[in-house]
């Protein structure tokens, strides 16, 4: 079955510490995008990659980075940095034309302790 | 810059009626798309319906239709004879389609939390 893969599920994380969450895809998907979702709230834009080892800041970029090693792989990883880390993130993807229609993977929470 | 507004945070409606969820968007893009996008509780985003800026027809998915008036950039969901499992947080989105291939910034609305009632 085609689709995307989050992991892990739940995630704890001490002040300080830098935690990397997973994202992997099977569609052939060209385009990678993550998402911050806060309690109540809609998606934002962490970052988002077009092709292998490029990548562009979306709107909350700050104290987060990515890289983009292969074309299936999208890790994104919280650094200290990140102020307010505790959040629900999503992964999607999609074609790079056409309806540009994302698809998304299950999420994972982060909670800070 | 894009803009979704959808101002109803939640809605109750009885179990086999038909429900709108209301989405107005803003965008100076002269071609894009407006997504649906169903959120469970589980988290999952999980995509509905599209509808493009030059399609002359509404969209329908099965029991999902996109009431799409574009002079009055509305675009609201319609979900027909609705069942229990529909019971989930609705968001609607928009992508410019811009000739430039590649990844395209989707923006989101708040979101409507629909609640159907047995």
């Amino acid at each position: 079955d085609g689709g995307i893969t989050q992991s892990p599920k739940y995630l704890f994380r001490k002040e300080g510490q830098n935690v990397t969450l997973s994202c992997e895809q099977n569609l052939n998907h060209d385009a990678m995008y993550w998402y911050r979702q806060d309690p109540g709230q809609g998606l934002r834009l962490i970052y988002y990659s077009q092709i292998v080892n490029d990548f562009q800041k979306g709107d909350i970029a700050e104290g987060y980075s990515v890289s983009r090693e292969k074309k299936e792989s999208f890790p994104l990883t919280v650094t200290s940095a990140q102020k307010n880390p505790t959040a629900f993130y999503l992964c999607a993807s999609s074609v790079a034309g056409g309806r540009y229609t994302q698809y998304f993977g299950p999420g994972t929470r982060l909670t800070v302790l | 810059a894009q803009k979704i507004t959808q101002t109803q945070p939640g809605m109750f409606v009885q179990e086999k009626e038909a429900v709108t969820l209301d989405c107005t968007y803003d965008t100076s893009d002269p071609s894009y798309g407006l997504f649906w996008y169903k959120q469970p509780s589980s988290g999952e985003m999980i995509f509905l319906i599209y509808q493009g800026s030059y399609d002359q027809q509404n969209a329908t998915e099965g029991r999902y239709s996109l009431n799409f008036q574009k002079a009055r950039k509305s675009a609201n969901l319609v979900i027909s004879a609705s069942q229990l499992g529909d019971s989930a947080m609705y968001f609607c989105a928009m992508i410019p389609r811009r000739r430039i291939q590649g990844a395209q910034k989707l923006v989101f609305g708040q979101g409507t939390r629909l609640t159907i009632n047995p």
